[in-house]
């Protein structure tokens, strides 16, 4: 069974804090994304990776990185969190699909609910 | 610049009924179109996908049309069931691979 976790359901962080939130996957998959999910704004994409190393902007990328020392680990730091960021978090990872499918499907993990107090 | 709207924004329902939510989408070019369901308090997950030869797919009592040339897309539920009580959202793939993602219709399924 295809699997993508993340490290926490939950998270409460202060104000200025650094924040690691860390996506795993065990498909061997090349992509992975890093979204978050706000009530009426539906999900927006922050970072995401087509391979080790290997970091794109998504539409949101402010306030925030990334890294991918791993095929299967993709981490998004927030490197002083602000009440702003406090958000539902989603990883998700997909293959590399052919010309004629298109982008492959993405399988997500079950989030991270992050407050920023 | 791409876009993906969905409708309606909320629906409610009484089981068993059936029901058909939209998505019009502006991407160019196309490349595929999703259509996935997510559950309170966890990720979304892949119900069908259409390519832009394909206009009609189905997922057990679920079933998705796309009309390429209007650009528009829909969901059709039939026997409704209180575990379909979900946002449903339609991701639009462009040709290089960039994704735009629908705001979601949440569905709710009363007894």
């Amino acid at each position: 069974d295809v699997k993508v976790t993340q490290s926490s359901r939950y998270l409460v962080k202060r104000t200025g804090e650094k924040v690691f939130l860390e996506c795993v996957q065990d498909m061997d998959h090349e992509n992975m994304f890093w979204y978050r999910q706000d009530p009426g704004l539906g999900l927006r994409l922050i970072y995401f990776s087509y391979d080790v190393k290997m970091k794109e902007k998504g539409d949101i990328p402010e306030g925030y990185s990334v890294s991918r020392e791993k095929k299967e680990r993709f981490s998004l730091i927030l490197e002083s969190a602000s009440t702003n960021q406090t958000s539902m978090y989603l990883c998700a990872s997909s293959r590399t699909s052919g010309r004629v499918q298109g982008p492959g499907e993405q399988f997500f993990g079950p989030g991270t609910r992050l407050t920023v107090l | 610049k791409n876009q993906v709207e969905q409708s309606p924004q909320s629906l409610i329902i009484l089981e068993g009924k059936n029901c058909t939510l939209q998505c019009n989408y502006t991407v160019s070019p196309f490349s595929n179109l999703r259509w996935y369901k997510q559950d309170t308090g966890r990720g979304p997950v892949s119900l069908t996908i259409m390519t832009f030869s394909e206009n009609t797919k189905s997922n057990g009592r679920y079933t998705a049309t796309l009309d390429a040339d209007t650009k528009q897309s829909s969901l059709h539920i039939t026997a409704s069931q209180l575990s379909d009580s979900a946002s449903y959202i339609c991701v639009v793939s462009a040709g290089a691979g960039k994704s735009t993602f629908g705001d979601g219709t949440t569905l709710t399924v009363k007894p």
